[in-house]
């Protein structure tokens, strides 16, 4: 089946030490997101990439970073991990024309000690 | 702004009673909407979405969601809920900004269906 693969699914790591997190899709689409999600409120948007080209939140810190090698792998590198960052970390595709939906991975969650 | 406002953050129905989950937008442009559940420890889970049309869109698992311009809401509904049916919701609409496509969530829901 078509899905969307994140590794690992459980992450720990200590403060400040860099960490990446995988995303692998089989859906062929244009459109990758990653998205943070702390203790069930609504998943925060850092970054997005379409094709190849590489839309950053605002808001989003410089300790974020992100990488499409290819259509199919997403990586997200947190440089200095902090406490604050301990969360659910969300991978999403979809189609690029609006009215198609997302379309989730499972998630990683990263515990910072 | 463009926004999408749950005003509810809990909603409890018992097993085989109907269910409502509110939302409301604010867009530009027309509304591209979407409903997605979320389980423990889980990613999003699409349920239904309204792009253009019938304004009563069916979706998986017995939901449904009505659209209404007018209120600028969408609505989530099911005639008879499920215990299963418990997890968190979701409203999102998808949006203009900057140039760029993206997704704006609602703060969610958690529905608690009641044996």
């Amino acid at each position: 089946d078509a899905m969307v693969i994140q590794n690992p699914r459980y992450q720990v790591t200590q403060f400040g030490k860099p960490v990446t997190l995988s995303c692998s899709q089989t859906l062929n689409h244009n459109v990758m997101y990653w998205y943070q999600q702390k203790s069930s409120q609504a998943p925060k948007l850092l970054f997005h990439y379409y094709d190849k080209d590489f839309n950053n939140e605002a808001d989003t810190p410089d300790n974020f970073q992100s990488r499409r090698p290819n259509t199919s792998f997403c990586f997200l590198d947190i440089r200095s991990p902090g406490l604050g960052d301990a969360a659910m970390y969300l991978c999403a595709t979809s189609r690029a024309s609006l009215g198609h939906e997302q379309f989730f991975g499972p998630g990683t969650r990263l515990t910072v000690l | 702004a463009q926004s999408v406002a749950q005003p509810e953050d809990q909603v409890n129905v018992a097993e085989g009673n109907p269910l409502t989950v509110k939302c409301t937008y604010s867009v530009s442009g027309n509304p591209y909407l979407f409903w997605y559940v979320q389980y423990p420890n889980r990613g999003l889970q699409f349920l239904l979405k309204y792009i253009t049309g019938d304004n009563l869109v069916k979706g998986s698992y017995g939901f449904e969601a009505e659209f209404n311009k007018s209120q600028t809401s969408f609505h989530l509904k099911k005639p008879s809920a499920l215990v299963s049916d418990s997890a968190l919701y979701f409203c999102a609409v998808r949006a203009v900004s900057s140039g760029t496509y993206k997704y704006i969530f609602g703060t969610g829901t958690r529905l608690k269906v009641l044996a």
